[in-house]
């Protein structure tokens, strides 16, 4: 069964680093996401990409995200300088277009970020 | 603006119970899509059912069962005969629109323990 894959599982990173989390869309699917739940907290919308570009962004994307598609396969979340208070957990989603199954999301495992 | 709320923040039965997680939704649109997911301890999100608002029939799928009902904008989910394997955190889900790439918003999740 196609899934949704990121890796890695568990990035460490001080305060002030570069991290890129990354995510491998289930393959015939168009649209792409990226969500975050803090421990204990609910699942939140961070960004939607369609079309090799952000269809939809919450207010938590602020300057210090960014996304892409840099192939055919690969989606990324990008955060500049992380702060303490991005440590969560990181979910990539992807869906397909058709109407039987619109808008069903498919998530990885997801990637748990921790910032020193 | 959308939201999704979980009432039951921790539910707790005994093997062969059964079991209703309550979800109540706000929407403006006439057009959304519910939906069910589970997070079970190792942390990944599972999609169990998405169901359209203009679709109101309740749905079994073998021991889970989704009753939806507009006029008080619930979308309620229970399982029959629980088992230990139901231990979980189930989230309600909404988004709206017809379009595909809408955003999820999640309610804050209902721990579920199924104790032997």
């Amino acid at each position: 069964e196609p899934e949704v894959t990121q890796t890695p599982s568990h990035q460490v990173t001080q305060m002030g680093q570069e991290v890129i989390l990354r995510c491998v869309p289930i393959s015939n699917h168009l649209y792409f996401y990226w969500y975050r739940q803090i421990l204990g907290q609910k699942v939140e919308f961070l960004v939607s990409f369609y079309n090799n570009e952000i269809s939809e962004k919450s207010e938590i994307f602020d300057d210090q995200f960014s996304v892409e598609r840099p192939d055919g396969s690969n989606f990324t979340l990008k955060i500049r300088s992380t702060k303490l208070e991005d440590s969560a957990m990181y979910f990539c989603a992807s869906s397909d277009q058709w109407r039987g199954s619109k808008n069903i999301q498919y998530f990885g495992a997801g990637t748990r970020l921790s910032v020193l | 603006a959308q939201k999704v709320t979980q009432a039951q923040t921790e539910i707790s039965v005994v093997e062969k119970e059964d079991v209703t997680l309550d979800c109540v939704y706000e929407t403006r649109d006439t057009t959304y899509y519910l939906f069910w997911y589970k997070q079970p301890p190792s942390g990944e999100l599972v999609f169990l059912i998405r169901r359209n608002s203009f679709d109101e029939q309740n749905e079994i799928s073998g021991r889970y069962s989704w009753n939806f009902q507009k006029s008080t904008s619930s979308f309620n989910f229970t399982i029959t005969a629980s088992q230990v394997v139901d231990s979980a955190v189930y989230f309600c889900a909404l988004s709206e629109g017809e379009t595909s790439g809408s955003r999820l918003t999640f309610g804050e999740g209902t721990q579920l323990t199924v104790n032997p």
